[in-house]
């Protein structure tokens, strides 16, 4: 199984401010990661695909970085709507594998 | 709009069965594999089960493997999970989530509760 992990665990950023996440895979993905977003109350929303693609609505000032088995979400300018929980996921093995997540906070 | 409706949680008793369901709709459900996913109280996301387009390819993960069983009928743009022998560590919220291997849309989830 390909363990997924991310950090910080916990991320306390300025409104306005970047934000830069790390996912690390325990194996080569190639670019089969994948981005989501989850706020409380709420099904995750995908971000990111293929390590660097926007999916469909996802603002510019997301973007997604990184191949083989270190990966990078980068927020550009922190929006109120953006604190949330993010998780990265594998589609490169089966089991299909999550990171363990990382909170944005208000700093 | 693309639409994941999932209905069948509740409390269980541990050891006891429910059987998940999700309906599908906005999009060709039969031209898309499916999977499940869920989400303990307060954790992370857990992939749970994946179904090809044809049934002809189904995943398990270790955790559910021997207890669990996907489905799909394409006819009525279902997706299902059978969930047998139920443990107090599959106390979740169940997303059905689409498509392939990577997950661009999710229902808003159906909470079972096993209780023990």
């Amino acid at each position: 199984e390909i363990v997924m992990t991310q950090s910080p665990a916990t991320l306390s950023v300025s409104p306005g401010e970047r934000a830069t996440l790390s996912c690390k895979a325990s194996q080569s993905l190639s670019s089969n990661l994948a981005w989501y977003q989850q706020k409380p109350g709420q099904a995750p929303r995908l971000l990111i695909y293929g390590a660097s693609t926007r999916a469909t609505g996802i603002p510019a000032r997301f973007s997604g970085s990184g191949s083989g088995t270190e990966f990078t979400l980068t927020i550009s300018s922190l929006q109120s709507e953006d604190f949330a929980v993010y998780y990265c996921q594998q589609h490169n093995n089966w089991p299909l594998t999550f990171g363990g997540g990382t909170k944005v906070e208000v700093k | 709009e693309v639409q994941l409706v999932e209905s069948g949680g509740g409390l269980v008793q541990a050891g006891g069965s429910l059987r998940l369901s999700c309906a599908a709709s906005g999009f060709t459900f039969s031209t898309y594999s499916m999977n499940w996913v869920r989400q303990a109280p307060g954790k992370g996301l857990e992939w749970v089960s994946y179904i090809s387009v044809s049934s002809s390819t189904i995943h398990y993960s270790d955790s559910v493997k021997g207890r669990f069983t996907i489905s799909r009928d394409n006819a009525r743009n279902s997706l299902f999970l059978q969930m047998n022998s139920l443990r107090d560590e599959d106390t979740a919220v169940y997303y059905c989530a689409g498509v392939g291997t990577r997950f661009d849309y999710w229902g808003q989830g159906t909470l079972v509760t096993v209780s023990t």
